[in-house]
């Protein structure tokens, strides 16, 4: 039971280059989250998946995409990346039907752009 | 919009217990989590209050007041793997599953 995985651990990218981040959970829940975060900022919601075919923006959703691929899997999306896009970005999964709201996070991707 | 306050930083001493407060404003209130996040580590769960009242997990206990739209978390006989950030996290507007973090606070265990 590997919980909530993320690909790459580690990327750097160019002003205005694209890219996808990757994340798979093996819990068999219904939600799925991205965040990111920065120093001094906590953790903001970007987007989450209440459930397979839906997805939501939460705080700051401008400038990325997102795909539930199935219930196991969301992917966040880099359209055009930009220097402010700089940031460590947490996948997250919980159930909410249990009565628990917790949240498994992933490892992160430490992301940087020049 | 959904709104939380904690301190940034707390000092306090191996074995002593050491509170740490949030307040949050939300136009409608579904929890109060707390997370555990060490230096350059993933978040981790540990508690949720959706009722009024405290909830107790070992050393660690958390507060909910939902009149006052306060809670807190007590952590008692501090160890020094204890250093690390601690989130509050609140469900309220926009339904269930939003879920707003605070900035954390950074707490220190001393020798």
């Amino acid at each position: 039971n590997a919980g909530v995985t993320q690909t790459p651990k580690f990327q750097v990218l160019k002003t205005g280059q694209s890219m996808t981040l990757q994340c798979a959970q093996d819990m068999n829940h219904n939600s799925m989250y991205w965040y990111r975060q920065d120093p001094g900022m906590g953790l903001r919601l970007i987007y989450y998946s209440a459930s397979e075919g839906t997805t939501d923006k939460g705080e700051v959703p401008n400038g990325y995409n997102v795909s539930r691929l199935n219930k196991r899997e969301f992917s966040l999306r880099l359209e055009s990346a930009a220097p402010s896009q700089t940031s460590v970005y947490f996948c997250a999964s919980s159930e909410a039907e249990t009565g628990s709201y917790e949240q498994y996070f992933g490892p992160g991707t430490r992301l940087t752009v020049t | 919009g959904q709104s939380l306050e904690q301190p940034s930083e707390v000092t306090a001493v191996e074995g002593a217990i050491v509170q740490i407060n949030c307040t949050y404003q939300t136009s409608g209130f579904y929890g109060l989590s707390w997370y555990q996040q060490h230096d350059g580590g993933a978040p981790t769960f540990l508690s949720y209050n959706a009722l009024d009242g405290l909830e107790e997990t070992g050393r660690f206990s958390s507060f909910l007041s939902r009149s006052d739209s306060y809670g807190y978390l007590l952590l008692q006989e501090l160890q020094m793997k204890d250093s690390a950030s601690y989130f509050c996290a609140v469900r309220g507007s926009g339904g269930y599953q939003k879920v707003t973090f605070g900035i954390g606070t950074k707490l220190q265990v001393i020798p």
